[in-house]
């Protein structure tokens, strides 16, 4: 059980913003939003994760509802190098806290 | 490039044989979970190690084993292969048991069963 609802794919023009919904409405109050993406061929690679406030980092921005029961992934500009599956993983708790569960994620294509 | 290495890349087995895939975590873990990946699925949990000892199993059957090392590397020992257990094996490193930050993944070691 993934616990979390993602649409299966995407497509984005390159050199334009792309938004990544994650639905998680069970989400409790010390869970961790992590975003990974896993490139063909490759393991995964963590973009991003928060918990309740909206988050920056090189990679991407998380925006997160304020009632936590969905999540945005925002890629400012794509580029062909970010065509790949992404995962929205609600982190465990208690005594899940030391796994993360993936789900099938949504494969974004990034049209030149 | 994350800094956690696994090996073999690629191997290949037959039904009933065992199997030992290698980990070495990023310098400064001290934790290594393994996830199996099915072609066209998510990654799954199989277990972690955190300073040498067993700390999380999801549901796979007891065939399937580890190590922790004091360098805090790790192996994945898999017994009586199935057919079923082809797939991309993924070994993850952290410092700490509970996840509230990055994991750092392996490009996995690809095991086909035949």
């Amino acid at each position: 059980d993934a616990k979390t609802t993602q649409p299966n794919s995407m497509e984005s023009n390159e050199e334009e913003p792309v938004h990544l919904p994650c639905n998680h409405s069970t989400i409790s109050g010390t869970d961790y939003i992590h975003w990974y993406r896993q490139l063909p061929s490759q393991g995964p690679e963590y973009v991003i994760h928060g918990l309740t406030s909206n988050v920056n980092n090189r990679m991407a921005s998380l925006a997160i509802a304020e009632d936590r029961k969905s999540s945005t992934l925002i890629l400012h500009r794509a580029t062909l190098r970010d065509a790949a599956v992404y995962y929205c993983i609600r982190g465990g708790s208690g005594a899940g806290s030391y796994q993360l569960t993936f789900g099938k994620g949504t494969k974004l294509s990034v049209i030149p | 490039e994350t800094g956690v290495t696994q090996s073999p890349t690629h191997l290949i087995k037959t039904r009933g044989q065992q199997v030992t895939l290698r980990c070495s975590s990023q310098s400064g873990h001290n934790t290594v979970s393994w996830y199996q990946q099915a072609l066209g699925q998510g990654p799954q949990f199989i277990f972690q190690y955190y300073r040498e000892e067993e700390n999380g199993r999801g549901n796979f059957p007891p065939r399937f084993s580890g190590l922790q090392f004091p360098n805090y590397s790790s192996e994945l020992n898999v017994n009586a292969l199935e057919l079923d257990d082809s797939a991309l094996y993924l070994c993850a490193s952290s410092f700490g048991s509970r996840i509230t930050g990055e994991l750092f993944f392996g490009e996995g070691s690809r095991l086909t069963v035949l």
